[in-house]
């Protein structure tokens, strides 16, 4: 199985920062990935999609890059909505696999 | 508006079987496929199972091959997770999800359920 490794595990940032979050696949994954955003007792949200695509009705200041086995996950200018866990989950090949999520905290 | 409510979780012992239905409206059911995506509490998202959108093709994470049966009954617009030999490291919040476009293999989820919680304990 594909192994993705996100980084940092949480962090803690305040309204306004830009917040980088990496995930990085044990082998190439072409552009097979998407982002998720998940909030206490709620389903995760997608976000972005073939590593770079902005789902529609996601906010601009979110964006997403990379291909191959890293990929970075930006929030340009971080809102008090923005505070909650992020998922990478990379969908090249069977079985799926996600990200151990990132908690971003308020500072 | 797509809508999907998961139902028959509970508490199971160690050993037993469950089987989770998700329920689906809002959409061409048959076209797509379908996944079953677990989280454990306090902890990440795990996939789970995925099935195509007529049935006839499946896949299963290592932990659970040969233990869970996912299927689906087109004509009822429902998706179902049989889990048997249940194990403490079963217990987790189950979602559905769909897939986000009519292709096999399932990519990405854009409509999930709002989860249904399985407790394995004695």
């Amino acid at each position: 199985a594909i192994r993705m490794t996100q980084s940092p595990s949480s962090l803690s940032a305040s309204t306004g920062d830009r917040v980088t979050i990496t995930c990085r696949a044990s082998q190439g994954i072409s552009s097979y990935l998407a982002w998720y955003q998940q909030k206490p007792g709620k389903a995760p949200k997608l976000l972005i999609y073939a590593a770079s695509t902005l789902q529609s009705g996601v906010p601009s200041r979110f964006s997403g890059s990379g291909s191959g086995t890293d990929f970075t996950l930006t929030i340009s200018c971080l809102q008090s909505e923005d505070f909650a866990t992020y998922y990478c989950q990379q969908y090249y090949s069977y079985p799926q696999t996600f990200g151990q999520g990132t908690k971003v905290e308020i500072k | 508006e797509v809508q999907l409510l998961e139902s028959g979780g509970g508490l199971v012992q160690p050993g037993g079987s469950l089987r989770l239905s998700c329920a689906a409206s809002g959409f061409t059911f048959s076209s797509y496929a379908m996944s079953w995506v677990r989280q454990a509490p306090g902890k990440g998202l795990e996939w789970v199972s995925a099935i195509s959108g007529s049935g006839g093709s499946t896949y299963y994470a290592d932990s659970v091959k040969g233990r869970f049966t996912i299927s689906r009954d087109n004509s009822k617009n429902t998706l179902y997770l049989q889990m048997n030999s249940l194990r403490a490291e079963d217990t987790a919040v189950y979602y559905c999800a769909k897939d986000y476009s009519s292709s096999w293999p399932a990519e990405y989820f854009q409509h999930w359920g709002q989860g249904t919680l399985v407790t394995v304990s004695s």
